[in-house]
């Protein structure tokens, strides 16, 4: 158990468009998704959180309405990298929060690598 | 500021030996701890968490965690090559914060044939 899916795995834009991914989590309902960002040999970045219904909590330097960013049921939410620029190019990676008791463990889907031309 | 703390590495250990990896947390409060191994240019994937003082095995993992010294590590026994990636350290934050992860920078981990 515990499958979280991420689409597309890789995508190829050029600049000025939009690209939309996708996070689902398969076998588990989770209130909460994470999404971060990787640059190569970089650490994990946190970019925001997602809570179902309700709007994302952004971190510190992350553009909102550069991230768009909609949690539309417990098993879906999606990424939009708006009017994307080549210094946007990375790996993006979902994570979702599946819950049991008292514990919380994330699950991370497999990635997304954008690059913009 | 909450923080996670691992050495970068690389740490090489010879195939077949045990590797071993240390993470230390600044908050009293967390309550649970997690490894996360991350192969280069794939996502993270969580092999191990841990709620409870002492150890907890998982096939050739073992994690280890001592709340009184704010510490936590992982054993890999009998390690193989292809153990060879970056070791995540995670701490979930409180729940006002949506149960976020702290995260260490990681521990490369070399696995010499």
């Amino acid at each position: 158990g515990a499958v979280v899916s991420q689409h597309p795995s890789r995508v190829i834009c050029k600049s000025g468009t939009s690209v939309k991914i996708e996070c689902r989590s398969l076998d588990f309902q989770a209130t909460t998704m994470f999404w971060y960002r990787q640059f190569p040999k970089q650490s994990l970045m946190l970019m925001a959180t997602s809570n179902e219904g309700s709007k994302a909590t952004y971190e510190q330097g992350v553009e909102k309405d550069k991230f768009l960013i909609n949690h539309a049921s417990l098993t879906l939410s999606t990424l939009t990298v708006t009017s994307a620029h080549p210094e946007d190019s990375s790996f993006y990676i979902c994570s979702a929060s599946r819950v049991s008791g008292d514990y919380n463990e994330q699950f991370f889907g497999p990635g997304t690598r954008l690059t913009v031309l | 500021q909450k923080e996670v703390e691992q050495n970068s590495g690389p740490l090489s250990v010879p195939e077949g030996a045990i590797a071993s990896l240390n993470c230390t947390y600044s908050d009293r409060v967390s309550q649970s701890f997690f490894w996360y191994r991350q192969y280069s240019g794939k996502s993270p994937e969580l092999i191990m968490s841990i709620y409870s003082n002492g150890d907890k095995e998982d096939g050739r993992f073992t994690a280890q965690l001592n709340k009184a010294s704010q510490y936590v590590s992982l054993l890999i026994r009998d390690s193989q090559p292809s153990d060879s990636a970056t070791y995540l350290c995670a701490v979930v934050g409180d729940m006002d914060s949506n149960y976020q992860l702290i995260w260490g920078a990681g521990t490369k981990l070399i696995i010499k044939p």
